[in-house]
């Protein structure tokens, strides 16, 4: 079955630049997506197609994607920016998540 | 704006059954397809299942193949997600999602937690 790999955890001080991965063997031809997790809400999008920013994302999140490994950038990581953070794709008519990463802000 | 919300949440025990609504408001809801995802206590997002906007297509996870069915009824812009023999395992927050135009899961409403427990 088709599985995402991300790692349990990042941690950043602010101000500083966290980066993200996400790999998965479909990436290459599948499209990206990632979502923040605050504790207690739902899921928002902030990257859709590896690399677009919705409307009200702030611009500091942006993606990128390089083989079977995308990747999600926060510039100048802010203490609100602390949440869990989940890669999503898609391979024959399975939606996939990764297991999430859960970004500090020391 | 898009609204989602969800209801038919509870505690049943093992072996039985629920039906989860999904109520959709905002946008035009006979035109995009849904998602059901689910998230266990302390765990990660798990999708669950898939409806096209006519109800012509639908796809499962392995896990909840055969027990589960999605559905939709575009008169009353509503998402439904029929759960049949239920597992401890299944225990989670059920979030029903709205797909974008780039196939994303771009609105999500906020949950309705399913406890399976005797």
């Amino acid at each position: 079955s088709y599985e995402l790999t991300q790692p349990p955890s990042v941690s950043v001080s602010p101000g500083q630049t966290a980066r993200i991965t996400c790999s998965g063997d479909a990436l290459p031809k599948q499209y990206a997506y990632w979502y923040q997790q605050k504790p207690g809400q739902a899921p928002v999008l902030v990257i859709y197609k590896d690399s677009e920013r919705p409307s009200g994302i702030p611009e500091r999140f942006s993606g990128s994607s390089s083989g079977t490994t995308v990747t999600l950038t926060i510039s100048g990581v802010q203490a609100e920016d602390e949440a869990d953070y989940y890669c999503q794709s898609a391979d024959s008519s399975v939606w996939v998540f990764g297991g999430g990463t859960k970004l500090t802000v020391l | 704006q898009v609204q989602l919300v969800e209801s038919g949440g509870g505690v049943v025990q093992p072996g039985g059954s629920l039906r989860l609504s999904c109520a959709a408001s905002g946008f035009t809801f006979s035109s995009y397809g849904m998602h059901w995802v689910r998230q266990a206590p302390g765990k990660g997002l798990e999708w669950v299942a898939f409806i096209r906007y006519d109800g012509s297509n639908k796809y499962y996870a392995d896990s909840v193949k055969g027990r589960f069915t999605i559905s939709r009824d575009n008169s009353k812009n509503t998402l439904y997600l029929q759960m049949n023999s239920l597992r401890a395992e299944d225990t989670a927050v059920y979030y029903c999602a709205k797909v974008g135009q780039w196939l994303e899961f771009d609105y999500w409403g906020q949950g309705t937690l399913v406890t399976v427990s005797s």
